[in-house]
């Protein structure tokens, strides 16, 4: 059974830092393609970073140079490393798996979320 | 940056059908994706690949992509769909997601 389990989020003031944790189970991650998606309160649902099989990785303009996303693969765990904290970076930040992690294919959805985890970015 | 317009909200009868559009350039050329997400819950996909139900969802909801609109369709509404709905495509290696449409079911 695929299970994603997020956890790290918490209370931060503006300008710190937080790491974001996704543990797997039940599916290789380094073998799929792993994104981070943002939900700030109320809000609607914002793309945030991927790390394709590959290792390449990609961000939204909204978070780059500041979040970073990497994996682990003796842990089997995806992170998001984010960095300068923002208010507006309040939010709950799930991980999702894209299972289609073939390089040309332009079919690119997500088939399991996690939890999420609360981040409250405030002084 | 690539964006996709959704209706902020859309009421339907139980038992009627319920449409909900996506509009974004040229979407028909990419493929379209909706989630479901009921409050206090993760999303939960309900059509990708523009058409195609994965495995658990009813055959109630359907979706269609075509020139610059994607549709998901709910046919016979039940107050368990009561929900917000997000589409989502990829545009060169950007998820991009709708703003979401919440369906309420009077």
């Amino acid at each position: 059974e695929v299970q994603l389990v997020e956890s790290g989020g918490g209370l931060v003031q503006p300008g710190g830092s937080l790491r974001l944790s996704c543990a797997a189970s039940g599916f290789t991650v380094s073998s799929n393609y792993m994104s981070w998606v943002r939900q700030a309160p109320g809000k609607g649902l914002e793309w945030v970073s991927v790390i394709y099989s590959d290792g390449s990785t990609y961000s939204a303009d909204s978070v780059k140079g500041r979040f970073t996303i990497s994996r682990d693969k003796s842990k089997n765990t995806l992170y998001l490393q984010m960095n300068s904290l923002r208010v507006e970076d309040t939010a709950v930040y799930y991980c999702a798996r894209d299972p289609v992690a073939a390089a040309g294919t332009t079919v690119h959805y997500f088939d399991y979320w996690g939890q999420g985890t609360l981040v409250t970015v405030s002084s | 940056s690539y964006e996709l317009t959704q209706p902020p909200s859309v009421s339907v009868s139980p038992g009627q059908t319920a449409s909900i559009t996506c509009s974004g350039d040229k979407l028909g050329d990419k493929y379209a994706c909706w989630y479901q997400q009921k409050p206090g819950q993760s999303p939960v996909l309900v059509i990708y690949e523009d058409t195609k139900r994965p495995s658990g969802i009813p055959e109630r909801f359907s979706g269609s992509n075509s020139g610059n609109t994607a549709t998901l369709t709910i046919s016979g509404t039940q107050a368990m769909d009561e929900a917000d709905y997000y589409c989502q495509a990829w545009d060169n290696n950007f998820y991009v997601f709708g703003s979401g449409t919440k369906v309420t079911v009077l």
